[in-house]
């Protein structure tokens, strides 16, 4: 079952960009890289998916290095409302590694 | 209209009595599930649904019983509660299993079940 280890924590101030990395050393060939937030009192949301390289979509940013074992997750010039918690999962079809498992995420703290 | 929609979003009931939550997807989803997140935000995957059927059941008591009348309902009944079943329980679906590769988890807002 592939893990994924994250910062607990994480302040930043107000238009910074953030980068929340995750480690997942044994991440399998088939395996997937997938981000959610969560925001409280209200289920986890999809942020972003990649397999390798880079991604961007509106909201952010996957940043994931050729050998796959981690992947940076960059918050462009944050507001307070990006504040939440962030969770990496691991996974993907056929792979043993079920991305249904959430990790203890990374709660990030946006300040003015 | 609500992707993912549970009923109902507060339940507050004594030990020993049995309640259910109830879940519907309007996403045409083959896949369903229910997360428990507990008073330390942990969220553990319960069961998983796919087209009614359940492929994952993880380690939770046979207290918890889940019921799957079609592919866009996945309803959570639990008999005789206790303390500790207290949390904020989530249903959540997706158009692949797992969620990966083409598709990603879809989740409702939450049921918060308070055990007195």
């Amino acid at each position: 079952l592939a893990k994924t280890t994250q910062p607990i924590s994480m302040d930043s101030y107000e238009g910074q960009e953030v980068n929340i990395t995750c480690s997942h050393n044994n991440i399998a060939t088939n395996d997937y890289i997938t981000w959610y937030q969560q925001f409280p009192s209200q289920g986890p949301r999809f942020i972003i998916q990649g397999y390798k390289t880079k991604v961007t979509n509106e909201v952010a940013s996957l940043f994931i290095p050729a050998d796959r074992k981690s992947s940076t997750l960059s918050l462009p010039r944050v507001s307070l409302s990006d504040t939440a918690v962030y969770y990496c999962l691991v996974g993907g079809p056929n792979s043993g590694n079920t991305p249904l498992v959430f990790g203890k995420g990374t709660r990030l703290s946006v300040i003015a | 209209d609500t992707a993912v929609s549970q009923t109902p979003k507060y339940l507050v009931t004594q030990m020993g009595n049995d309640k259910s939550i109830k879940c519907e997807q309007n996403l045409g989803h083959d896949t369903m599930y229910w997360y428990k997140q507990d008073s330390k935000k942990f969220l553990k995957i319960m069961f998983s649904y796919n087209n009614k059927e359940l492929i994952i059941n993880e380690t939770v008591p046979n207290r918890f019983s889940p019921k799957s009348p079609d592919k866009a309902h996945l309803n959570l009944h639990i008999n005789s509660l206790e303390l500790g079943d207290s949390a904020v329980y989530f249903c959540a679906s997706s158009q692949v299993f797992g969620g990966s590769g083409t598709g990603e988890l879809f989740f409702g807002e939450g049921s918060r079940l308070t055990v007195l």
